[in-house]
């Protein structure tokens, strides 16, 4: 079964909509957590780091304050894209260490009208 | 120049065929995973090696630690075998992301 449940799997919403994706570990207790995302045809792209009961790290170019991660608890990490435009539909997924091997959830797909 | 490297980026084979697909890394590892996401997108982990080989039903993956290098290889290919495969290296800290190549993507034509 899936180790990593990423909700929702997609969602269309229109410009200056928040949306919320959540992360959950099913199996493991996760104190961090990655957040990748994927342009079409392109590779992976880490955005953030999900450190629980603390702040995320962010890579180089991604706005902290548009992608807001919140990692409350040991089995749940939130990305939370603020008012969204268009430039931000992609793919997002998130992914989880444990037991000995690297996790992922099946991704949430966000198209902004 | 990105630290894993893989070739070649687009492959198409005939069903049947023994295909190869390499990953060369440039950093410091504590293990190299195979990874296969589909067109929906999903991920799956294929293999976590850090040394030798391993095998599962018709998948193969090799490391090579002095030289840097892995492969992927898949034995009687099949059209369900399309899909992208993701060469990663990973550190020994569970806190650190995986370093991603760019991907493979396969096309096993019937």
């Amino acid at each position: 079964g899936a180790v990593v449940s990423q909700h929702p799997s997609r969602v269309i919403c229109k410009s200056g909509t928040s949306v919320k994706i959540e992360c959950r570990s099913l199996d493991f207790q996760a104190t961090t957590m990655f957040w990748y995302r994927q342009f079409p045809k392109k590779s992976l792209m880490l955005m953030a780091t999900s450190n629980e009961g603390s702040k995320a790290t962010y890579e180089q170019g991604v706005e902290k304050d548009k992608f807001l991660i919140n990692h409350a608890s040991l089995t749940l990490s939130t990305l939370t894209v603020t008012s969204a435009h268009p430039e931000d539909s992609s793919f997002y997924i998130c992914s989880v260490r444990g037991g000995g091997a690297q996790h992922f959830g099946d991704g949430t797909r966000l198209s902004i009208l | 120049k990105n630290e894993v490297e893989q070739s070649p980026q687009n492959l198409t084979a005939q069903e049947g065929e023994f295909i190869t697909i390499n990953c060369s890394y440039s950093v410091g590892i504590s293990a190299l995973h195979w990874l296969q996401q589909h067109p929906g997108g999903g991920i799956v982990s294929l293999f976590m090696l850090s040394s030798g080989k391993k095998k599962h039903g018709r998948l193969i993956a090799t490391i090579n630690i002095q030289e840097k290098h892995s492969s992927l290889h898949i034995t009687a290919s099949h059209p369900r075998d399309s899909a992208v495969y993701i060469c990663a290296a990973s550190s020994n800290s569970g806190n650190t992301p995986l370093v991603f190549g760019k991907g493979t993507r396969l096309s096993v034509i019937a």
